[in-house]
């Protein structure tokens, strides 16, 4: 079946230590988004690709960047975690300009130590 | 700011009973909605979308109502069952070619035996 696969679903980071959460999807759709989701909360957009163009959104911290290597793949790094940034991060795709709502991949849930 | 809202943040309901979910939306361009049901630790699942040239959308077991008067968004879950408890979020895009769903506070649904 044509999914979003987020890896991995666990992830415990040290303070300050890099990590990066990765995003595949087989449904071909040109757009991806990372959303930041802390309990209790509505996903925030941090930002999306359309194709190869990144848009970030104003208030998404620098701590937080992402690389989409190709159509397939969308990565998100976090340089410093620290202890404000334990979320459930959620990937999405769609296609441009259809606006069919989103498909979301499971999450990873991050854990900072 | 302009934001998408939830009256309610947890909604009681006996099971076979007819849920209604509600949503106020602040941005009047806003002319795509989307109602999402996240289970626990799963990313959000597409229930039902309407566009803003439309008042009523049916699904299976799911009628979206729109009223652009008064900005306002509601869920009908028909027979309420063990199975829809979950958070459901409304979410607004103000421009389908933009690609950006912006997402409201989200209402617990908790269903009684």
């Amino acid at each position: 079946d044509a999914m979003v696969i987020q890896n991995p679903r666990y992830q415990v980071t040290q303070f300050g230590k890099p990590v990066t959460l990765s995003c595949s999807q087989t449904l071909n759709h040109n757009v991806m988004y990372w959303y930041q989701q802390k309990s209790s909360q509505a996903p925030k957009l941090l930002f999306h690709y359309y194709d190869k163009d990144f848009n970030n959104e104003a208030d998404t911290p620098d701590n937080f960047q992402s690389r989409r290597p190709n159509t397939s793949f969308c990565f998100l790094d976090i340089r410093s975690p620290g202890l404000g940034d334990a979320a459930m991060y959620l990937c999405a795709t769609s296609r441009a300009g259809q606006a069919d709502g989103y498909t979301f991949g499971s999450g990873t849930r991050l854990t900072v130590v | 700011g302009e934001s998408v809202g939830l009256h309610l943040p947890t909604l009681s309901v006996q099971e076979g009973d007819n849920s209604i979910i509600n949503c106020a939306y602040s941005n009047s361009a806003s002319d795509y909605f989307i109602w999402y049901k996240q289970e626990s630790g799963k990313g959000p699942q597409f229930i039902i979308d309407i566009r803003s040239n439309m008042d009523k959308r049916q699904g299976q077991r799911v009628t979206v109502l729109l009223n652009k008067t008064v900005k306002h968004l509601s869920l009908q879950i028909a027979a309420t069952q063990p199975g829809d408890s979950a958070v459901y979020f409304c979410a607004e895009n103000t421009d389908y070619r933009d690609d950006k769903i912006i997402f409201g506070k989200g209402t617990r649904l908790h269903i009684l035996p």
